[in-house]
């Protein structure tokens, strides 16, 4: 069975500097993954993913994402933090032919000023 | 606007009432889904629907049905409301199965089972 795993409840980061929210997936096959935002009172925004290629994905709001296939991890990452990207965030793992997407029990971002 | 509408916003049940969370979608996506959120649970499916006429099962199917008879459309039904239903529900879309896309999320429900 696939599963999503986001080992951090809480990432606490003083705002400029760099931050890392940790996913790790656990699939049978290969794997799209994506990283969803969702802030206080509204659904999941869609912020990127990793189909094929370069490990290195670029996405909205300056964030960007690193696939590593031996570690089978999906990092979050954003060189300086702002205070606005406090919020919840989700990895989510969907398998190539299958019809399912899983998410991860999210992670809460604070940016401290 | 193009999106994801989900109706109600709020709703309080009582244990035993049946009501039906409503989700529209404007984007003619072949796949549908529903989830619920609960504190430290994440987000887990409950039903997904890969086109009209389909439905499957995901990983907290009962107590809950769907049925899927316009592409548009993509109702939720609680049978007999529990105080463990008590969460919030997201409807998403994408794309068909195969494709490389992520969600359009709703704005979710916000049910409350007394």
């Amino acid at each position: 069975a696939q599963s999503v795993a986001q080992p951090e409840d809480q990432v606490n980061v003083a705002e400029g500097n760099p931050l890392t929210v940790k996913c790790t997936y656990s699939v049978s096959g290969n794997p799209y993954l994506f990283w969803y935002v969702q802030y206080p009172n509204r659904g999941l925004q869609f912020l990127l993913k990793y189909i094929t290629g370069d490990n290195l994905v670029k996405g909205s709001y300056g964030f960007e994402a690193e696939f590593n296939k031996s570690q089978t991890s999906f990092h979050l990452k954003k060189p300086s933090a702002l205070v606005s990207d406090s919020a919840l965030y989700f990895c989510a793992v969907r398998i190539r032919g299958d019809d399912k997407i899983i998410f991860g029990k999210g992670t809460r971002l604070h940016i401290l000023p | 606007n193009a999106g994801v509408t989900q109706t109600p916003k709020f709703q309080v049940l009582k244990t035993g009432q049946s009501m039906t969370l409503q989700c529209a979608q404007d984007m003619n996506h072949e796949y549908m889904s529903w989830y619920r959120q609960d504190p430290g649970m994440g987000l887990r499916l409950i039903h997904y629907s890969v086109g009209a006429g389909i439905t499957d099962q995901g990983e907290v199917p009962n107590g809950y049905n769907v049925s899927r008879s316009t592409t548009e459309d993509f109702p939720l039904r609680l049978l007999s409301a529990a105080p463990s239903q008590t969460s919030v529900y997201f409807c998403a879309s994408s794309y068909v199965p195969g494709e490389s896309y992520g969600y359009t999320f709703g704005s979710g429900t916000r049910l409350t089972v007394v």
